[in-house]
């Protein structure tokens, strides 16, 4: 099972608007509702920002949405803030065989 | 709250063998699946293993699979992660995460390193 595809990098100024995307195919993004986002600064645990393709935990910022269409999900930060300068990693299930495949990770810069 | 603490990392030799443990707390350990992902320096996240809340069905990543083996006491609420044969390629800091639908709790991990 490959990764999922998401742009090595990405950036913007503060207040700014971004989306980051996550390509799959119709084995895992394509093909189930179990679409997560993880934001991880430098030397720290990742952090769950969106699930299930649009929901959002608690303790997560009402900044950040997800969305899916087809192979492809997104995150979009809205409003950026200097402490949203982190990675962010896409997650898909993908079945039972390998149940559960990440992205390579986008950089984000907060200009 | 929820914790998870993960222990057991450190240096071995390419061709050794290692067990890395992961205490939860704070949730009722036995109703999830639990999950290792590791991390290599620099790299992204990689799913490793999974294992369901009884502790009867197992998953790996082609990549470890006849390897690691993962397994779980849930009287002690501790996940383990049997690595043999270890690689140079598996050097990581590796996660305990606890799972539903999504990656919800991680532990800090643990750092692996396979060098000689």
């Amino acid at each position: 099972q490959s990764a999922l595809t998401q742009p090595a990098s990405v950036s913007g100024s503060p207040g700014q608007s971004i989306t980051i995307s996550c390509t799959g195919t119709s084995n895992d993004i394509g093909a189930y509702n179990y679409v997560s986002w993880y934001q991880q600064h430098p030397g720290k645990v990742p952090k769950l920002m969106i699930y299930d393709v649009t929901e959002r935990p608690s303790g997560a910022s009402n900044r950040f949405s997800g969305s899916k269409s087809g192979n492809t999900a997104s995150l979009t930060i809205s409003g950026l803030q200097a402490e949203d300068e982190a990675d962010y990693y896409c997650c898909s299930y993908a079945g039972d065989v390998t149940p559960w495949v990440f992205g390579g990770g986008t950089k984000l810069t907060v200009l | 709250e929820v914790q998870l603490v993960e222990s057991g990392g450190g240096l071995v030799q390419p061709g050794g063998s290692l067990r890395l443990s992961c205490a939860g707390s704070g949730f009722t350990f036995s109703k999830y699946w639990m999950h290792w992902v590791r991390q290599a320096p620099g790299k992204g996240l990689m799913w490793v293993s999974r294992i369901d809340n009884n502790g009867r069905t197992t998953t790996y990543a082609d990549s470890v699979k006849g390897r690691f083996t993962i397994s779980r006491d849930n009287a002690k609420s501790t996940l383990y992660l049997q690595m043999n044969n270890l690689r140079a390629e598996d050097t990581a800091v590796y996660f305990c995460a606890r799972v539903e639908n999504e990656f919800d709790y991680w532990g800090q991990g643990t750092l692996v390193t396979v060098s000689s």
